[in-house]
């Protein structure tokens, strides 16, 4: 059982460039989310899902876009990729009653 | 605005001591209420998870309790011991489905 699974788990990126980050998870959970953390500030929401097909925005979505086509995948999009998005982003899904399952993270650098 | 503040943000014990950490939520209307530890450079380890029509929860020596009404919640710490040194983070998912982190308390407990 993976539980959450996030790929890749390091990466380094120019700025300008276009990556995806992409979360699994294998328990059936309906809501899933995006967190980026960054040193002094706590985890922040980017975007989340409460089910497969819907998307929401979070505390800080700007440079970012989601996708949900599947239920056990969730997709963390950068279009043009900025230094101010070094972080370390987590992905966690949840049955809702439960509280939430987290990955390992990835750690993003741009360059 | 749904907010999370955690206080204090950083505390520093000798081993032994009892302890408590406060998270501090602003829209009372939760689900639930989730506490998790990190370690440096690691991911997030769920600690106890409150529902919202609960009071407490307990695992081993650590109690958390929840006041809606006043938007508090509280993790207390028993004998606290070197090992429990980490960052200690407050979740709060509230009945918009946003779930909202608190920015954290560093505890160090020496010897």
């Amino acid at each position: 059982n993976a539980g959450v699974t996030q790929t890749p788990k390091f990466r380094v990126l120019k700025t300008g460039q276009s990556m995806t980050l992409l979360c699994a998870q294998d328990m059936n959970h309906e809501y899933m989310y995006w967190y980026r953390q960054d040193p002094g500030m706590g985890l922040r929401l980017i975007h989340y899902s409460v089910g497969e097909g819907t998307t929401a925005k979070g505390e800080v979505p700007d440079g970012y876009n989601v996708s949900r086509l599947k239920k056990q995948n969730f997709l963390l999009g950068l279009e043009s990729a900025a230094p101010s998005q070094t972080s370390v982003y987590f992905c966690a899904s949840s049955p809702r009653s439960l509280g939430l399952f987290f990955g390992e993270g990835s750690r993003l650098t741009v360059l | 605005k749904q907010e999370v503040t955690q206080i204090p943000a950083a505390l520093s014990v000798p081993e032994g001591e009892n302890l408590v950490l406060n998270c501090s939520f602003t829209d009372s209307a939760i689900y639930n209420l989730q506490w998790f530890r990190q370690d440096p450079g690691k991911g997030l380890t769920s600690l106890l998870l409150i529902q919202s029509s609960q009071r407490e929860q307990t695992s081993g020596r650590l109690n958390a309790s929840l006041d809606k009404s006043s938007g508090r919640s509280t993790l207390y710490i028993a004998a606290s011991q070197p090992g429990d040194s980490a960052t200690y983070l407050c979740a709060v998912l509230y009945n918009t489905d946003k779930l909202i982190f608190g920015t954290g308390t560093r505890l160090q407990v020496f010897p």
